[in-house]
């Protein structure tokens, strides 16, 4: 159980397109979602914690314009990077939880590569 | 504000050879604990956690984990190293805010396993 999807695992994209990334909970309801983010050989980075119906709570940093986080549904959520940039190419990891639940079961990830 | 500290960012361990990997954590309140196992391009894998009881946790894959309260500490063992052993391994402690359990995560630590 507890397993969460991410699609697609890998996107190359041009500079100055919009690139949207799924994160499902397949097999439970996730009332938190949250979004990282890893660079080469370093640790992940929060991005936004989004619940169910709420807007996302973005990190100190992160620019809620251009990473559009929507969690519509208990079983969805999207990260939208708008208008990539070289800088942007990244790992990008969703993970989710339960209600009530401490545990955040974490997606395969997504690496995004801007030329 | 919770930290994580891990101590060696590269640990290296002949195959069959004890493996140890230091974590420290800052916390105000009892923590929540974790250990997870990074392998290349893909997301993270539990391997165990503290959240209450008993203060030796067991986990998957031979790994095993003591919560010391009074060093603040969480170190992963596992008595005999494989080769599949390597990977990076994160350690990360959890806070409940905004009624989201957000992660910490220390800068993890890559094990190599020498034949």
């Amino acid at each position: 159980g507890a397993v969460v999807s991410q699609h697609p695992s890998w996107v190359i994209c041009k500079s100055g397109t919009s690139v949207k990334i799924e994160c499902r909970s397949l097999d439970f309801q996730a009332t938190t979602m949250f979004w990282y983010r890893q660079f080469p050989k370093q640790s992940l980075m929060l991005m936004a914690t989004s619940n169910e119906g709420s807007k996302a709570t973005y990190e100190q940093g992160v620019e809620k314009d251009k990473f559009l986080i929507n969690h519509a549904s208990l079983t969805l959520s999207t990260l939208t990077v708008t208008s990539a940039h070289p800088e942007d190419s990244s790992f990008y990891i969703c993970s989710a939880s339960g209600r009530g639940g401490y545990e955040q079961f974490f997606g395969p990830g997504t690496r995004l590569t801007v030329l | 504000a919770q930290s994580v500290t891990q101590l060696g960012s590269h640990v290296s361990v002949s195959e069959g050879a004890l493996v140890l990997l230091r974590c420290n954590y800052s916390s105000s309140v009892p923590p929540y604990l974790f250990w997870y196992v990074q392998y290349p391009n893909q997301g993270l894998q539990l391997l165990l956690k503290y959240t209450t009881g008993a203060t030796l946790v067991k986990g998957i894959n031979g790994f095993e984990a003591e919560f010391k309260k009074s060093e603040t500490s969480f170190h992963l063992t596992k008595p005999s190293a494989h080769m599949s052993d390597a990977a990076e391994y994160f350690c990360a402690v959890s806070n409940s805010g905004a009624g989201s359990y957000q992660l910490t995560f220390g800068k993890g630590t890559k094990l190599s396993v020498i034949p």
